[in-house]
């Protein structure tokens, strides 16, 4: 079955960077979007980011474009998010998720928390 | 890109059937065949209980129901159970070729 375990999490000062990784199993890793997506504690769903199927297009919601870049390595089946510039806002699990046109498997989510 | 919106809370009695609402903008729920509803337990990964507007994925019990009219979602649970306590989510795709949230509903079994 599909699998997608999430790893890179942890505390970061704000101003400092840090990448996240999705490793993906049990599914045809070339043939599928994917997603990040962030909830803060406490908080909702927040949608991050979107990288097609075949890396050529990605996009990115308004509160994270400039300072997160999303990538896939097929070599690796693994799923990159690297987050720049963070926030005290940016606190929040992030779940790496697999779709196209929806966002129908997640992982377990890594923490990430920015403070000082 | 403004999150859908949802009700706060719902509630039910055991066996009862309860509707959640999720209201877009015709650039993103009524634009589009691509709305998902998620289930959220506390501590827990959100869980896909519809796609596609109506589609259950396989093992996601026929209690679950969706439908859209116009710029609203609707998700129905038939039968309230006590472990349908949980926190609910809409999602859609959006004309920006973005994706975006509903605000969550809690719904709470009485």
């Amino acid at each position: 079955q599909v699998q997608l375990v999430e790893s890179g999490g942890g505390v970061v000062q704000p101003g400092g960077s840090l990448r996240l990784s999705c490793a993906a199993s049990g599914f045809t890793f070339s043939s599928y979007g994917l997603h990040w997506v962030r909830q803060a504690p406490g908080k909702g769903l927040e949608w991050v980011a979107f990288i097609r199927y075949d890396g050529s297009n990605k996009y990115y919601a308004d509160s994270v474009k400039g300072r997160f870049t999303i990538s896939r390595d097929t070599s690796k089946n693994t799923l990159y998010l690297q987050m720049n510039s963070l926030r005290a806002e940016d606190t929040s699990v992030y779940y790496c998720a697999k779709g196209s046109w929806g966002i129908y498997d997640w992982g377990q989510g890594t923490l990430v928390t920015v403070s000082s | 890109q403004s999150a859908l919106t949802q009700p706060a809370s719902v509630s039910g009695s055991p066996g009862q059937s309860i509707t959640i609402s999720c209201t877009g903008t015709s650039s993103d729920v009524g634009g589009y065949n691509y709305v998902c509803w998620y289930q959220q337990h506390p501590g827990k990964a959100p869980k896909v209980m519809i796609y596609d507007v109506s589609n259950r994925p396989s093992g996601v019990s026929d209690r679950f129901s969706g439908s859209k009219s116009g710029n609203t979602a609707s998700l129905t649970i038939s039968g309230l159970q006590a472990e349908d306590e949980a926190d609910y989510y809409c999602s859609s795709f959006t004309i920006s070729s973005t994706y975006v949230f509903g605000t969550g509903t809690k719904v709470t079994v009485l």
